[in-house]
């Protein structure tokens, strides 16, 4: 069975402050996706990057970092030099690869992250 | 209007009322999802519905029922709910089911009160 790990429930840090949102995963399968998404306080949640298990390089977008670590597994998310605006929820999740599993995606608890100014 | 629309946005509701949940997708996908998110538990996959049939009810009870008339239209009707039901109902769209794991474009949520 698949599960994510998001360890930290609520992380708050001053503007322009670096912060880095924990996912830790479980799962069976060699061919797998892990995703990020942002829930802002509107609701929605919007989507920020996806990443297959065979490709472990780093991907940097921004002020945004992701650092997957097959070893470990783990795929973190780090935010540099924070703003308000990046105040929300964050959620990591797991989808298996296999073409009948689709758009299955387990979720983590998510990290609900606050930054003041 | 373009994305996902939900209606309504939040719903108080007694537990012999009967209401529905409208999602409305403006991006020409094939498969639309609902979620359950609830303060203690992880977003919860409900139903999917691949080009108007669904592909997969992960273990909702009866007391939700979800219709899917056409790509672009998704509702889930309530009725006889349970205060533990109260949550936060997100929909969602992707352009196609299965395949490569595409991301998923999600609604604002509808914030559900069953009292």
């Amino acid at each position: 069975a698949q599960k994510v790990t998001q360890a930290q429930t609520e992380i708050s840090v001053v503007e322009k402050e670096d912060v880095t949102l924990d996912c830790v995963y479980e799962t069976r399968d060699t061919t797998y996706y892990l995703f990020w998404y942002k829930q802002p306080p509107s609701g929605e949640l919007v989507f920020l990057i996806r990443r297959n298990s065979f490709d472990e390089q780093n991907e940097i977008s921004g002020r945004y970092s992701w650092n997957f670590q097959k070893s470990t597994s783990s795929f973190n998310f780090t935010i540099t030099a924070s703003q308000v605006v990046d105040s929300a929820v964050y959620f990591c999740a797991l989808s298996e690869g296999r073409n009948n599993a689709g758009n299955m995606l387990t979720f983590g608890g998510g990290t609900r992250l606050m930054v003041k100014p | 209007e373009t994305g996902v629309t939900q209606t309504p946005r939040h719903l108080v509701m007694g537990m012999t009322n009967k209401k529905s949940l409208k999602c409305e997708q403006h991006l020409g996908h094939n498969a639309m999802y609902w979620y359950k998110q609830s303060a203690k538990k992880p977003l919860e996959l409900m139903f999917v519905y691949n080009f108007k049939e669904q592909t997969e009810n992960n273990s909702v009870p009866s007391r939700f029922s979800p219709e899917c008339p056409n790509s672009s239209h998704l509702f889930l009707h309530l009725h006889t709910l349970q205060p533990e039901d109260s949550a936060l109902y997100l929909c969602a769209s992707s352009p196609k089911f299965a395949g490569i794991n595409e991301k998923l474009f999600f609604g604002s949520g509808t914030q559900l009160s069953v009292l």
